[in-house]
């Protein structure tokens, strides 16, 4: 299967713990993405990579998150002394860099990770 | 900012008739729109996309979208139904981040689908 894969595809934790889920996005692609989605809503960006460099982070991503994608192919994205506010699907998605600066390429999204905090 | 309108959170259809999912956005220039389309436990599909080429775009599954810049709507149609096609479906617009670079997703709509 070559497409975009997650791990864990669940994770329960309890509130104060450290947790980390990886993405593997499809191996030609230099752009990867992290959003979260919550139970009826759509999904919310959170940040984005260009091979190695973390190019955008939004708002929602406080400061006990971090994503890194160290070697421009695999990305993680840590959530430090989890809340239970943090629950959610947390969705990978990657695309070819765009042509130009205003026009978009596809995103290939994984099947995402469900966050549990109890 | 961009940002996406889903006019409607649920539409429930019978088996055969159309089906019209409803997106507004906004967007500062001219943007890159999508549909995605989301059954339970799987992962986000891509429908179509309209990158200023076409205005009538055509997707997977018989479905297609028409770009009115004038209307700054981008809805969804198909002629006829399938149970298959009951699921949650997102319009999405290309963001205005630094570098205009993130997908903004509207709320999405669950469409039903009944025999």
């Amino acid at each position: 299967d070559t497409g975009v894969s997650q791990d864990p595809r669940h994770k329960i934790t309890k509130r104060g713990q450290n947790v980390t889920f990886r993405c593997d996005p499809i191996s030609e692609h230099n752009r990867l993405y992290w959003y979260r989605q919550t139970l009826g809503q759509g999904p919310e960006f959170l940040t984005y990579f260009q091979n190695e460099a973390q190019l955008e982070k939004s708002r929602l991503l406080s400061d006990r998150f971090s994503a890194e994608r160290p070697k421009g192919s695999f990305s993680t994205l840590e959530i430090q002394r989890t809340e239970q506010g943090d629950s959610a699907m947390y969705l990978c998605a990657s695309s070819l860099r765009p042509s130009g600066r205003f026009s978009l390429n596809e995103q290939f999204f994984g099947p995402g990770t469900r966050l549990t905090v109890l | 900012a961009q940002s996406v309108t889903q006019l409607d959170s649920h539409v429930s259809v019978s088996e055969g008739t159309p089906v019209l999912l409803r997106c507004n956005y906004s967007s500062s220039y001219s943007p890159s729109l999508f549909w995605y389309v989301q059954h339970p436990n799987k992962g986000l599909q891509l429908l179509l996309k309209y990158t200023s080429a076409a205005t009538l775009v055509k997707g997977i599954n018989g479905f297609e979208a028409e770009f009115k810049k004038s209307e700054t709507s981008f809805h969804l149609t198909k002629p006829s139904a399938h149970m298959s096609d009951a699921a949650e479906y997102f319009c999405v617009v290309s963001g205005s981040g630094n570098y205009g670079q993130n997908f903004v997703f509207g709320p999405g709509t669950r469409l039903s689908v009944l025999p």
